[in-house]
């Protein structure tokens, strides 16, 4: 249940359009997924989170999807804006209720 | 401010040498978690404390120790560094002992020399 793949490294998008994040994990107990967003010299900030009785979830711009039988998980950000470019990590938390997160992946929103 | 503090922000110190990293938690958060961040790397757990007891361990080493105290601060201590210890240190905290709603600090910069 330690093993979050994240994918893209790195991804760069012009503003207006979407980004996608995918995630996949192993544990099929993980019942918990969230998504930070790091910015430049600052901790992780939680943006987004999905419970597993929940196929999708959005808040504004941002929103996941969850598909358990496949376990994985998407984060999708619209209309991105120059702010939006940050390193995002996907996490699951496993039975242990502790999160391991994914490797991270580099979003840059060009102008 | 996301209410969890961490000091100091940046440390620079030599191998061999001995740190002590503190974590005061988000007001009315039990839990606390720490977890290594290095270069162009993800978070790697490294262990979590709930109301001063130590709750699960990551990938610590035997070098590193934490300790949570009854005001429910925690102090994360590496001893014997080593240069591959530079990275960025994080404390999360969350209300109870589930990992629902952490909150991180900024971060301790640690550069060993």
């Amino acid at each position: 249940g330690e093993n979050v793949e994240q994918h893209p490294s790195t991804l760069s998008v012009q503003e207006g359009d979407s980004a996608v994040i995918k995630c996949t994990y192993s544990d099929s107990a993980s019942n918990y997924f969230p998504w930070y967003k790091q910015e430049l010299g600052k901790g992780p900030q939680l943006i987004i989170d999905i419970r597993s009785n929940v196929g999708e979830k959005k808040d504004q711009r941002i929103a996941v999807t969850l598909n358990k039988t496949a376990k994985h998980f998407s984060l999708h950000i619209t209309e991105t804006q120059p702010e939006d470019s940050a390193v995002y990590f996907c996490a699951e938390k496993t039975g242990a209720n502790n999160l391991f997160f994914g490797t991270g992946t580099r979003l840059t929103v060009i102008p | 401010d996301s209410g969890v503090t961490q000091t100091p922000k940046h440390l620079i110190t030599a191998t061999g040498q001995r740190v002590t990293l503190r974590c005061s938690p988000r007001s009315g958060d039990l839990s606390v978690y720490w977890y290594q961040q290095s270069l162009d790397q993800g978070l790697q757990f490294l262990i979590q404390y709930y109301n001063g007891e130590e709750r699960a361990k990551g990938n610590i080493l035997e070098r590193f120790s934490a300790q949570q105290f009854p005001d429910l601060h925690s102090e994360l201590n590496l001893s014997s560094l080593e240069l591959g210890d530079s990275a960025l240190y994080f404390c999360a905290s969350s209300v109870a002992g589930t990992s629902y709603g952490y909150t991180f600090g900024s971060g301790t910069r640690l550069t060993v020399v």
